[in-house]
């Protein structure tokens, strides 16, 4: 019931491509979905988050797809860059949790010149 | 831009000992975390922390660890007798909101503990 489940594990894509990442939860009191960036020996950083009332969120080339009804979400780069080579978490929160974050467990993107 | 900083960056202790990591998160929150994440694997939350006592803990947070905040800066979290599978990145993260509230979490840059 608390976990998010994460795929690819691995992702390799052209530059200039398009990524994806999927996320699937089970918790229906989640209600916040916040997705992260982690580059080697650093923490992660909030990239970009959503709330179950919207069905897409979009900043810069990073959109969230969510899909209440199928508890999924999903996280769509598009022209993708070499420098967005890193480790991507989903995760998952509801409000009364004091921000406990469930996390999925991550996909490594490489992004190839 | 603020940030949250953890020290040390890299410890390394023998099992059975004591170790304390450290958090200063930024300046205006109120609410810090603990995370951890093993090698590989995913992150996990340990224990949330709010106006001088634990808000929420994870079934990870057991009796060998406990959090402090000594003073108006520090976040501490000790694993009073460390085991070779408490080996892990630990970090830090702080929020200016908290329950009721969609919150941003700021995260560390983490300390990762080596036990032997």
């Amino acid at each position: 019931q608390q976990q998010v489940k994460q795929s690819p594990q691995s992702l390799i894509v052209q530059k200039g491509g398009i990524s994806i990442i999927n996320c699937a939860y089970e918790n229906t009191a989640f209600d916040y979905f916040p997705w992260y960036q982690q580059f080697p020996g650093k923490g992660p950083a909030l990239l970009i988050a959503i709330r179950p009332d919207v069905s897409e969120k979009k900043e810069g080339r990073f959109t969230i797809s969510f899909n209440k009804s199928a508890k999924q979400f999903s996280l769509h780069i598009m022209d993708s860059q070499p420098g967005d080579s890193a480790t991507y978490f989903c995760a998952a929160a509801h409000g009364g949790s004091q921000g406990n974050l469930i996390f999925g467990k991550g996909t490594k993107l490489s992004v190839k010149p | 831009e603020p940030e949250v900083t953890q020290t040390p960056s890299h410890q390394v202790t023998q099992m059975g000992q004591e170790v304390i990591l450290r958090c200063v998160p930024i300046s205006n929150h109120l609410y810090f975390y603990w995370y951890r994440q093993i090698l590989g694997q995913k992150v996990e939350f340990l224990v949330s922390f709010y106006n001088n006592e634990i808000s929420e803990k994870s079934e990870i947070f057991d009796d060998q660890f406990s959090v402090e905040r000594p003073d108006g800066s520090n976040f501490t979290l000790k694993i009073r007798s460390t085991k070779l599978e408490d080996s892990a990145m630990y970090f830090c993260a702080s929020s200016a909101r908290g329950k009721g509230s969609y919150n941003e979490q700021f995260f560390g840059p983490g300390t990762r503990l080596t036990v032997l």
